[in-house]
């Protein structure tokens, strides 16, 4: 199984202030017969399903604000998150889909300072 | 709307068996590949099992490789997943959702995810 591994596993940042999560695959997650990193990103809220942020490691989904930017390619992987707003407090997961079982990282928390 | 609605969590025995469900609407169902997803109450997301748009792949976690059964049935827009020998460590919230698919034997990205049903293994 692909281990993925998140920094921090938590992390408080000001309002309207960059907030930056990591994500290392053990192994490449790039995909050859699209060019793309088989990476993506999930927001969660209490109580509420995951909401798919990005995928293929740096498309937005639809209706994502585009405060919301992933990048990285191969084994590092990074969500931004340009300024930080109070609705974005929750907890964050990145998840590779390049081979079964597509495995998530353990979550990062991110809260207001 | 795109929904997906999961149903058949319950109490159940260690050792005994559940068969969750997952109706979808509001999308083509036979152009997506479909997974199960669990939480254990305060831990994270645990990839369960996956299925590709017409049942020829399937793919499961170790941790329920043999126990669980994925399915899907195209023409009623619902996915399965038959759970056997049910153990306290099965205990979590199961989501269905939705996979992005292009038509292959494969699956990606999860776009669209249920609220879940909750399934509780105890003595």
């Amino acid at each position: 199984d692909i281990v993925m591994t998140q920094s921090p596993d938590s992390l408080a940042v000001s309002l309207g202030e960059r907030a930056t999560i990591n994500c290392k695959s053990a192994q490449s997650l790039f995909y050859s017969l699209n060019n793309n990193n088989c990476l993506a990103w999930f927001q969660q809220k209490p109580g509420q399903p995951p909401k798919l942020l990005i995928y293929w490691a740096s498309t937005r989904a639809s209706g994502v604000p585009d405060r919301f930017s992933g990048s990285g390619s191969g084994t590092d992987f990074t969500l931004t998150i340009s300024s930080l707003q109070a609705e974005d407090v929750a907890v964050y997961y990145c998840q590779q889909y390049y081979i079964t079982p597509h495995t998530f990282g353990q979550g990062t928390r991110l809260e207001i300072k | 709307e795109v929904q997906l609605v999961e149903s058949g969590g319950g109490v159940i025995r260690p050792g005994g068996s559940l068969r969750l469900s997952c109706a979808a609407s509001g999308f083509t169902f036979d152009n997506y590949g479909m997974s199960w997803v669990r939480q254990a109450p305060g831990k994270g997301l645990e990839w369960v099992s996956g299925i590709n748009w017409n049942g020829g792949t399937t793919d499961y976690a170790n941790s329920v490789k043999g126990r669980f059964t994925i399915s899907r049935d195209n023409a009623k827009n619902s996915l399965y997943l038959q759970m056997n020998g049910l153990r306290a460590e099965d205990t979590a919230l199961y989501h269905c959702a939705r996979a992005f698919s292009s038509g292959s034997y494969y699956y990606y990205y999860m776009d669209v995810w249920g609220k879940g049903t909750t399934v509780t293994v105890s003595s």
